[in-house]
């Protein structure tokens, strides 16, 4: 399969600053997303980067740059409804352009 | 909300019995696409379909097949369905290409004993 990391969990304070960092390899990559899954439900589209940069989205902004294969999810604010798994998921050209997923990252927020 | 719905919800079976999942969608998506979650493994692609009778294997196919004879449903089988099919699945839409957002329907809980 193709190599995705992320950090399995972290944890963080409410009203504070989260980064969570995903990289992959960069050959064939055509296109980075984030989802957002709490737990027992389904994941969720939160930003998706197929130009280096950083793309903000309220209290979420997604960065990425493609000659390193890293991106990076930002989160602002902090509140604990945003205790929830991160799935970082890369396209790559090799197979058919399908997407990967990572095996996500644990946040907790706590008080 | 994306309109998919997926059934059952949970389900419990025995090894070697078949099993049908079902997706529906009512949003007229062309791509759907069946993964399985699993602790330390992340989303891993079963099938997909890029609409009616046209369907293509993913990374984790073995033990599974699929049929899509209408826009609106995808069905994903598992002929003679084994421990290591214990599983959540997903179903899900896209409007375009693999670099199209997804929707994810609700999951389904399978339970093969």
């Amino acid at each position: 399969g193709q190599n995705i990391d992320q950090p399995t969990e972290m944890t963080a304070t409410e009203g504070a600053i989260v980064q969570i960092n995903c990289t992959y390899q960069t050959s064939g990559f055509n296109g980075l997303f984030w989802y957002q899954q709490h737990a027992g439900e389904a994941p969720t589209f939160l930003s998706y980067n197929v130009l280096d940069g950083l793309e903000e989205k309220g209290r979420f902004s997604s960065f990425l740059s493609r000659s390193k294969g890293y991106s990076y999810l930002l989160l602002k604010e902090l509140q604990m409804k945003d205790s929830a798994s991160y799935l970082c998921a890369v396209i790559l050209t090799g197979g058919g352009n399908k997407l990967t997923f990572g095996t996500g990252t644990q946040l907790k927020v706590e008080l | 909300d994306a309109g998919i719905t997926q059934s059952p919800r949970h389900k419990v079976t025995e090894t070697g019995t078949p099993v049908t999942l079902r997706c529906h969608q009512t949003e007229n998506h062309r791509y759907m696409y069946w993964y399985r979650q699993d602790p330390g493994h992340g989303l891993r692609l079963i099938h997909y379909s890029y609409g009616v009778k046209d369907t293509d294997k993913g990374e984790v196919s073995d033990g599974y097949s699929v049929s899509r004879s209408k826009t609106e449903d995808f069905l994903l089988t598992l002929e003679s369905a084994t421990s290591s099919q214990t599983s959540v699945y997903f179903c899900a839409i896209s409007e375009g290409a693999p670099n199209e957002k997804l929707f994810f329907g609700s999951g389904t809980q399978l339970s093969v004993l």
